[in-house]
């Protein structure tokens, strides 16, 4: 199985600050053969299922705001809130779609300073 | 739109053995994927199993192999999980979820709760 590890656990950030979420996994997502990366992040709010932000590491889903972005390559990847909102707070996790079983991340907590 | 509505809250003792459904609709029920994922109360997601609605075919995580089993039924667009042998670790928000290709999960049920207590 895929290792999906993230850090920090948690993060406390001002509003309107930069938040940054790092996603490593234990071998590559990176699929040679169309160059894309099988990477998913996802926002979960208390007492809410699960809303994908991002896949293919780096294209957001629609209506997600621009201040969410994703980066990264191969085994390293990287969820950034550019200017954190009050709404933004949530746990993060990043997802691996490469192979079976679809690994999470133990996902990262996210609140304000 | 799509919408995936699971089955209610379930209490179950511990050996028991239970069935959750998620059925679909807003969209061609045999041309997505669904996924289970699952978390424990006040734990991150656990990503267990996922059909091809349209040929039945599954697949497991490793972990479940063997106790859980995914089935669909595209007469009334539904998709079900049986998971035996409940243990109290067991107990968790149970989400069915589907996306393209059974790739991301762009769509999740409301999460159904699976109590396991004697």
């Amino acid at each position: 199985d895929i290792v999906m590890t993230q850090s920090p656990d948690s993060l406390a950030v001002s509003l309107g600050e930069r938040a940054t979420i790092n996603c490593k996994s234990s071998q590559s997502v990176l699929y040679n053969s169309n160059n894309k990366n099988y990477l998913a992040w996802y926002q979960q709010k208390p007492g809410q299922p699960p809303k994908l932000l991002i896949y293919w590491a780096s294209t957001r889903e629609s209506g997600v705001p621009d201040r969410f972005s994703g980066s990264g390559s191969g085994t390293e990847f990287t969820l950034t809130i550019s200017s954190l909102q009050a709404e933004d707070v949530a746990v993060y996790y990043c997802q691996q779609y490469y192979t079976t079983p679809r690994t999470f991340g133990q996902g990262t907590k996210v609140e304000i300073k | 739109q799509v919408q995936l509505v699971q089955s209610g809250a379930e209490v179950k003792k511990p050996g028991a053995s239970v069935k959750i459904s998620c059925k679909a609709s807003g969209y061609t029920f045999t041309t997505n994927y669904m996924h289970w994922v699952r978390q424990a109360p006040g734990q991150g997601l656990e990503w267990m199993a996922i059909i091809n609605p349209s040929d039945g075919s599954a697949s497991y995580a490793q972990k479940f192999q063997g106790r859980v089993t995914m089935t669909s039924d595209t007469s009334t667009s539904t998709v079900y999980m049986e998971v035996s042998s409940l243990t109290s670790e067991d107990t968790a928000v149970y989400y069915c979820a589907n996306g393209p290709g059974g790739q991301w999960q762009d769509h999740w049920g409301q999460g159904t709760l699976v109590t396991v207590s004697s």
